[in-house]
Parts: structure tokens; sequence; C-alpha cells
């Protein structure tokens, strides 16, 4: 079945490092975007991808980083100048043609010790 | 983007009808109405979309009123598995630097009960 898959689903790390989440989607869609939830809050833009090697700042891109080098990747780093990297991230994709019916993955989770 | 304003609660017996609210009085003549759903601890799912007509796909009906300042979800027979937390999102379609930038607000907590 097609979809989006993200890992890892839960993911420790200790103040100061670096970690980067995976996104990977099998549905030829044309854009990718990441976002952040924290508890009781709606998402936040991150980053996103309308094409391959190119991508735009979302709203809270500071301490983010993110690459394009294939249709179907979209990688996210938390890198340690993000100061408060404790969230639920979640990655999406869509095609242009319904650009705004996101599908999106079952998110990864990430805690910072 | 028209700003949404939606009731942060709702409660609804399991097999009845569940009509979640949705206003967005400044939305533009070129702005759809998107509703998600967030299940606890997954990612949020795409429900339905309209502009101006009535909607209505296996999950849910969409119910826009005529002067497009408010809409209506209607989940026709609520179960267990629609408890979660529903977006109501207005957005123009897509184009340009739009192109899928959704603002996810708080949304509407749904509850159905036995």
């Amino acid at each position: 079945d097609g979809g989006i898959t993200q890992s890892p689903k839960y993911l420790f790390r200790k103040e100061g490092q670096n970690v980067t989440l995976s996104c990977e989607q099998n549905l030829n869609h044309d854009a990718m975007y990441w976002y952040r939830q924290d508890p009781g809050q709606g998402l936040r833009l991150i980053y996103y991808s309308q094409i391959v090697n190119d991508f735009q700042k979302g709203d809270i891109a500071e301490g983010y980083s993110v690459s394009r080098e294939k249709k179907e990747s979209f990688p996210l780093t938390v890198t340690s100048a993000q100061k408060n990297p404790t969230a639920f991230y979640l990655c999406a994709s869509s095609i242009e043609q319904k650009a705004n019916v996101l599908t999106f993955g079952a998110g990864s989770r990430l805690t910072v010790l | 983007d028209a700003k949404t304003t939606q009731p942060p609660s709702m409660d609804c017996a399991e097999g009845r009808a569940a009509n979640l609210p949705c206003n967005h009085s400044t939305i533009s003549g070129n702005e759809y109405v998107y509703w998600y759903r967030q299940i606890h601890s997954q990612g949020p799912q795409y429900i339905i979309h309209g502009l101006k007509n009535n909607e209505t796909n296996e999950m849910a009906s969409l119910i826009i009123t005529e002067d497009r300042k408010s809409s209506t979800l209607i989940l026709p027979h609520a179960t267990l598995r629609d408890t979660a937390v529903y977006y109501c999102i207005v957005r123009v379609r897509a184009g340009g630097t739009s192109y899928g930038k959704l603002t996810f607000g708080q949304g509407t907590i749904l509850t159905v009960h036995p």
C-alpha cells in the first residue's frame, strides 16, 4: 500500500545532540512537509519542499534543517540550536493538483533528556 | 488565510449524528473549506473539502452556508473510532507559494461515548 513512513517512532536524545528524522513516501507526490505539534496544540509548519533539490522555510524553521535529494525522501534534522525540540513531528505529502489534501505519516515523538 | 473558529470540545452518543461547526466569517471567494481529523498520537487524516456546494463522501458530509461564513461537518452515524480532534481550515486552492501550507489551529475535540 502507498503511504508515508516515518522513523523512528520514538526517539530520545541528550541536549546538544543533533538528530535526524526520516520521512519516506511511495505515493509519487511532488510536495513534502514537516510539521511540529506540541501537547494540546495545533500543527506548525517547519519546512516544505515542492520539488527535488528545493525547499522553503515554514513558520518555525529556526534550529531545523532539511534536504530533498530524492522525490521520495525528506529527512528533517533537529539541531542543537533548536531550543525546545521535545515534540511530535509529522511529515506529510501532497500532489500539485490537490495541494491542500495532505497525506500524513504516523509521526515521530522526540524527547530531549 | 481566513481565520476559523471552532468550539473546543463536543460530545456525541454512538450511533447518532455528530455535527461539528466552524465559523469563517472573513472567507474570500477563492478560499476552500477543508476538514481534517487527528486521532490521538496519530497523524492527521483528510476528511473532505468544499467551496460553496455541499459535499459528501464515504466519511462525512460538509454543509456550507449560502454566505459561506460558516460550515458544518456531519458524521452521520458516529462510532467510538470517530473520537478525535477535528480541524477546520480555510485555504486558497493550489498554486504558487500557497502550495499546501496549511495552518492547523486547536480544532474541536469530539468525544463519542457509548
